[in-house]
């Protein structure tokens, strides 16, 4: 069946830093992806999202390129902030189901 | 943007007892709900997809007769949790879709139970 896989936390950068969080699925047919960001104490939010092959999703200095090729949708940011602490969940959408990684938490040092 | 909420935040009940947890869309009406169920190393878990006035398509593994849902209007679904049990204890968050056909939706702030 369909699944997502991302790396395992805890992911500690410095303030600034390059940021990278793999995610890699198995699907049938042509999902579509999505970042979701869950800050402490809040329910997850829709960070970005590409719905087909090539496409690149990109909010709040975020990126990810969905590659059908490697099945990936990395998330990367160039330049992390404090502010940018959170839990970051890949998900994908396929026949009417979501299908979530386990998540990832960032945690970035001042 | 659109508003998910869930009721109770928190919950403590003891073994045995049932526990039903609130799901609403504030600014819009959603056709189809998802609930969830959040692991203590952050995997989220779909429970069941709930569908305003039919009956809800529950995952693999999932009892539907331990987690009852009910998707009576196109702004309220409702989990209930019959005969909690610790093992029951979790986070227990639901979402909403945006619009039937989307793939946009929008999560509720989840709700802790905690079964004695």
């Amino acid at each position: 069946g369909d699944s997502v896989t991302q790396m395992e936390g805890p992911v500690t950068l410095s303030e600034e830093a390059f940021l990278t969080i793999n995610c890699t699925y198995t699907a049938t047919g042509y999902p579509s992806l999505f970042w979701y960001v869950q800050y402490p104490g809040e329910g997850l939010q829709l960070l970005l999202k590409a719905t087909k092959a090539d496409d690149k999703g990109s909010n709040k200095g975020f990126e990810a390129t969905y590659r059908k090729e490697t099945t990936s949708f990395h998330l990367e940011k160039g330049s992390v902030q404090v502010s940018d602490s959170a839990v970051y969940f890949c998900a994908l959408y396929n026949f009417n189901k979501f299908y979530f990684g386990s998540g990832t938490k960032l945690n970035v040092k001042p | 943007g659109a508003v998910v909420s869930q009721h109770p935040s928190r919950v403590i009940c003891k073994s045995g007892t049932s526990v039903k947890i609130e799901c609403r869309s504030l600014d819009f009406q959603a056709t189809t709900m998802f609930w969830y169920r959040q692991f203590p190393k952050q995997s989220l878990m779909l429970m069941a997809t709930s569908n305003e006035g039919s009956k809800a398509t529950y995952e693999q593994g999932v009892e539907k007769d331990k987690f009852l849902i009910n998707h009576a209007s196109l702004t309220l679904s409702t989990l209930t949790v019959t005969s909690a049990h610790p093992e029951d204890s979790s986070f227990y968050i639901c979402s909403a879709l945006g619009q039937p056909g989307t793939d946009t939706q929008y999560f509720g702030p989840g709700t802790r139970l905690t079964v004695l």
